[in-house]
């Protein structure tokens, strides 16, 4: 069990270009989420998926964001035309399915967007 | 609109002190979960908790899940610099919806 991997951890661009994060989840896991935090506030649901399939996409994401779980393994997470409010960081998380309560989230150490 | 509220915000101690915090939301949970985060890093789980008035200890944290589902608190004894972080709650409504996390507290233990 090797943990959530992200990449980059680090990535700065200028307003208007696109992103592309990586994912790569736990292994085992079925789940996937990513979120967004900023700084000193909680971690702000963006997406899940179960397997392959994207369960949900929050109401607050514009059209810029969109994700993806292709083969049910690794995801990738892409925001086009970027803007400065995009600067956060972006974690993804993996859990096993079935219940919730029995399914803790394993986080990865994020990726921290800087939009200038 | 915020489902679960945390309070306080902020919290700074002396070693030695305890404390609690608080999560509340006005809708049911099927479970919350408390996570830990320290800068720079994802948060990490420390507890579930799953049934109406549950109680659950891990250490000198001790983990309360109210009566209705829908509120918990985290208390801490003795606190120490170690135990400085963001805390967080989290919960799903049904056992297979996706977890949404409150704003978190956070909290620093001055030596």
């Amino acid at each position: 069990d090797t943990g959530v991997s992200q990449n980059p951890r680090h990535k700065i661009t200028k307003r208007g270009q696109n992103v592309t994060f990586r994912c790569d989840p736990i292994s085992e896991h079925n789940r996937l989420y990513w979120y967004r935090q900023t700084l000193g506030q909680g971690p702000e649901f963006l997406t899940y998926f179960q397997n392959e399939a994207q369960l949900e996409k929050s109401r607050l994401l514009s059209d810029r964001f969109s994700a993806e779980r292709p083969k049910g393994s690794f995801s990738t997470l892409e925001i086009q035309r970027t803007e400065q409010g995009d600067s956060a960081m972006y974690l993804c998380a993996s859990s096993e399915t079935g219940t919730a309560y029995n399914s803790p989230l394993h986080f990865g150490n994020g990726t921290r967007l800087t939009v200038t | 609109t915020q489902l679960l509220e945390q309070s306080p915000q902020f919290l700074s101690i002396q070693e030695g002190e305890n404390l609690t915090v608080y999560c509340n939301s006005s809708s049911v949970f099927s479970s919350l979960q408390w996570y830990r985060q320290e800068p720079g890093e994802g948060p990490v789980l420390l507890v579930t908790v799953v049934t109406g008035g549950e109680v659950k200890k891990l250490k000198r944290l001790t983990f309360q899940f109210g009566d209705a589902r829908k509120d918990s608190s985290l208390h801490i004894t003795a606190a120490q610099p170690g135990d400085t972080g963001l805390y967080l709650c989290a919960g799903a409504k049904t056992s297979y919806d996706k977890v949404i996390f409150g704003p978190g507290t956070s909290l620093s233990v001055i030596p």
